[in-house]
C-alpha cells in the first residue's frame, strides 16, 4: 500500500513565527489534503489540492501539490496559539484517503 | 448546518464483549467512510459505504468487525469479541460524490476495552 512520510513529528516555535512541514509518498498521488486535530477530536479539513504545481492558500495557512505529484507541503504564517494541534497529510491515488503520521505543533508565547 | 455526529463519544468495555457505534453523516453526503485511529498515527482506512452498499473492506477489518448502512443515511459499526488492541478512536466520516476525496469527519468514538 501507499506510504506517507510526514516530516518533522514534532515542532515548537514561538508565537509568529512561521510553520513549514511536508509529506512524501512514494506513490503518485492525484488529490493532497492537509487536516488538523485537536486533542480528543476528528481531524478538520484545511485544504484540499488537485493539479501538480497547485498552490492554496486558506487564510494564513497555504498548502501546494509537488510537481513530481510525490509530495505536498504546508506552510503557517504568523502562528498563533490557537494553531497547536495534530497537523496530518492526507493523499490517494484514487479512492481512499492514506492519512501521514502527524506533526505535532506547539506554539510557546 | 450540522456535521458528521458519532454516538457515542467514549465507550468502555470489558474484553469479550460486543460493542456497536453509530454515525450519522452530513445529509447530502453519499458516501460514508470509518477509520480507526491509534494514538500516535494518522487515521487508518476501515470500510466506506456509497449510499447503502458497502463498497470497499480493508484488511484491517476483521470478521469480528461489521459495519451496515441499512437506508443510505446513518452507519453503525459493530465489534464483535473485544480485544484489547481493538482499543483506538473510531472515526466516522462523509464526503459529497462529486468530491469523494473530501471527506468531513466526525468526533470519534473512543474505545477501551479492559
Amino acid at each position: 500500500g501507499q506510504q506517507l512520510n510526514q516530516s518533522p513529528q514534532s515542532m515548537f516555535i514561538q508565537e509568529g513565527e512561521d510553520v513549514s512541514m511536508n509529506c512524501t509518498s512514494s506513490s503518485i498521488f492525484n488529490t493532497w489534503l492537509w487536516y488538523k486535530q485537536d486533542p480528543g477530536e476528528g481531524p478538520v479539513l484545511l485544504i484540499a489540492l488537485y493539479k501538480a504545481g497547485e498552490l492554496t492558500s486558506n487564510g494564513r495557512l497555504t498548502a501546494q501539490f509537488g510537481i513530481t505529484r510525490k509530495d505536498s507541503f504546508l506552510n503557517i504564517s504568523a502562528s498563533i496559539p490557537s494553531d497547536v494541534g495534530i497537523y496530518f497529510c492526507a493523499g490517494a491515488p484514487w479512492g481512499q484517503l492514506t492519512f501521514g503520521s502527524g506533526t505535532q505543533l506547539t506554539v510557546l508565547p | 448546518d450540522t456535521g458528521v455526529s458519532q454516538d457515542p463519544r467514549h465507550k468502555i468495555t470489558k474484553r469479550g464483549q460486543n460493542v456497536t457505534f453509530r454515525c450519522d453523516p452530513i445529509s447530502e453526503h453519499n458516501r460514508l467512510y470509518w477509520y480507526r485511529q491509534t494514538l500516535g498515527q494518522g487515521p487508518e482506512f476501515l470500510t466506506y459505504f456509497q449510499n447503502e452498499a458497502q463498497l470497499e473492506k480493508s484488511r484491517l477489518l476483521s470478521d469480528r468487525f461489521s459495519a451496515e448502512r441499512p437506508k443510505g443515511s446513518f452507519s453503525t459499526l459493530e465489534i464483535q469479541r473485544t480485544e484489547q488492541g481493538d482499543s483506538a478512536m473510531y472515526l466516522c466520516a462523509s464526503s459529497p460524490l462529486a468530491r469523494y476525496e473530501k471527506l468531513f469527519f466526525g468526533s470519534g468514538t473512543q474505545l477501551s476495552v479492559l
